[in-house]
């Protein structure tokens, strides 16, 4: 997606917190997705964001303002399984448009 | 098990050469989406179908088509294959509305052309 920008490379310890960002550009705004993907694996479905704020999930946290065109998502309480890419998406009526996912690596 | 039936898992095939990818949706959900994804380029957008009719196209190539049938599974066929067509192949399903709430993935099948 060349109108969202994510990081392409994050690294964090076990335990720790994170926050990857993503900002995007789109006009007929319906909503804002995070999706989490393990190597040669399927997207699954983390978060959506329709309305401006936080939406908590466990140790997942997404935050969205559509007057800035941002949103982050905030992972908690690290675990070696979350080394994974997180995908941010915004959808317009039907789709979706991805960004190119932000690598995590969790080190012990 | 997501719901998404993709087939097949794996695929090698020759340069030049026609593959057919095939997608079954999670019970009840009507639209189809197909998404190329390579290392460098993330899940690019190919085609959406809703309930047998094409309903958006993105980069899709024209050796490239796809289509979705009564019974709501689709394919999506490959022709004349180059090297840089080697990526993995997502179909994803929504629905039962036409206004997407997020995507269920499939498995996806790696395409190798070699």
């Amino acid at each position: 997606g060349q109108n969202i920008d994510q990081p392409t490379e994050m690294t964090a310890t076990e335990g720790a917190i994170v926050q990857i960002n993503c900002t995007y550009q789109t006009s007929g705004f319906n909503g804002l997705f995070w999706y989490q993907q393990h190597a040669g694996e399927a997207p699954t479905f983390l978060s959506y964001n329709v309305l401006d704020g936080l939406e908590e999930k466990g140790r997942f946290s997404s935050f969205l303002s559509r007057s800035k065109g941002y949103s982050y998502l905030l992972l908690k309480e690290l675990q070696m399984k979350d080394s994974a890419s997180y995908l941010c998406a915004h959808s317009g009526y039907s789709t979706l448009t991805f960004g190119k996912g932000t690598m995590l690596l969790v080190s012990p | 098990d997501s719901g998404v039936t993709q087939t097949p898992k794996h695929l090698i095939t020759a340069t030049g050469q026609r593959v057919t990818l095939r997608c079954s949706p999670r019970s009840g959900d009507l639209s189809v989406y197909w998404y190329q994804q390579s290392l460098d380029q993330g899940l690019q957008f190919l085609i959406q179908y809703y309930n047998g009719e094409e309903r958006a196209k993105g980069n899709i190539l024209e050796r490239f088509s796809a289509q979705q049938f009564p019974d709501l599974h689709s394919e999506l066929n490959l022709s004349s294959l180059e090297l840089g067509d080697s990526a993995l192949y997502f179909c994803a399903s929504s629905g039962p509305g036409e206004k997407v709430y997020g995507y269920t993935f499939g498995s996806g099948t790696r395409l190798t052309v070699v």
